[in-house]
């Protein structure tokens, strides 16, 4: 099983929507990441959280919230969602500074 | 903010090729890592560098930390068909600062 989840792989929805991605992981990690991958971009950090009580803003947190429910689940929302949010999400986790290990990606496209 | 000039952005190479693939920075990192993201995947690390002038291999892969702290390169030797994919770098500056700053990455694809 993989260690880092992400559900749903795939998502079509309208402008305006709200939209949870979800992240899990069995790693037993402390840290959990959100980054947005766009084409010709690489990617860019949006939340992380380093503890269940901790929450904080990346490079392009705008337009987006968080929520980590536990140590193994850090979800990603969209308020309201526009097409220049139409991307690729991947979740990662870290134990404190070590390497980060990435989910298998979130396909999101907004019309 | 911090950005990483990762070159060449593209590679078509033929089977059997070496390649080599590098990243610079205007800033020191303290930890490089090089990451190859299939499509459909997240991206997976490859080799990770955590020392000036550090060089470690895996497999046909091997990577090695720049002196200045400020670049790091990647080669791949006798590439094969399943090395296709996008190769990331990324640099770390260490102790407090956890983040991860990404090369924009090289798409590599290997003719059979």
């Amino acid at each position: 099983d993989a260690d880092v989840t992400q559900t749903p792989r795939n998502r079509i929805t309208k402008t305006g929507k709200r939209i949870m991605l979800e992240c899990s992981q069995t790693k037993g990690h402390d840290r959990m990441y959100w980054y947005r991958q766009d084409p010709g971009l690489g990617l860019r950090l949006i939340y992380y959280s380093f503890d269940v009580k901790d929450i904080n803003k990346g490079e392009i947190s705008d337009g987006y919230s968080v929520s980590r429910q536990a140590q193994a689940k850090f979800s990603l929302s969209l308020e309201s969602a526009i097409p220049n949010q139409t991307a690729l999400y991947f979740c990662a986790t870290s134990e404190g500074h070590d390497t980060q290990y990435f989910g298998p990606g979130t396909r999101l496209t907004v019309l | 903010g911090q950005q990483l000039n990762q070159s060449p952005q593209s590679m078509f190479i033929q089977e059997g090729e070496d390649v080599s693939m590098n990243c610079t920075s205007s800033s020191i990192f303290n930890t490089w890592l090089w990451y190859k993201q299939e499509p459909g995947e997240g991206p997976v690390l490859l080799i990770a560098l955590y020392k000036a002038g550090e060089l470690t291999s895996n497999g046909r892969l091997t990577a090695q930390f720049g002196i200045t702290r400020k670049d790091s390169f990647l080669n791949i030797s006798a590439s094969i068909p399943s090395d296709v994919g996008i190769y990331f770098c990324a640099g770390q500056r260490g102790g407090s600062n956890y983040k991860l700053t990404f090369g924009k990455g090289t798409l590599l694809t290997v003719n059979p």
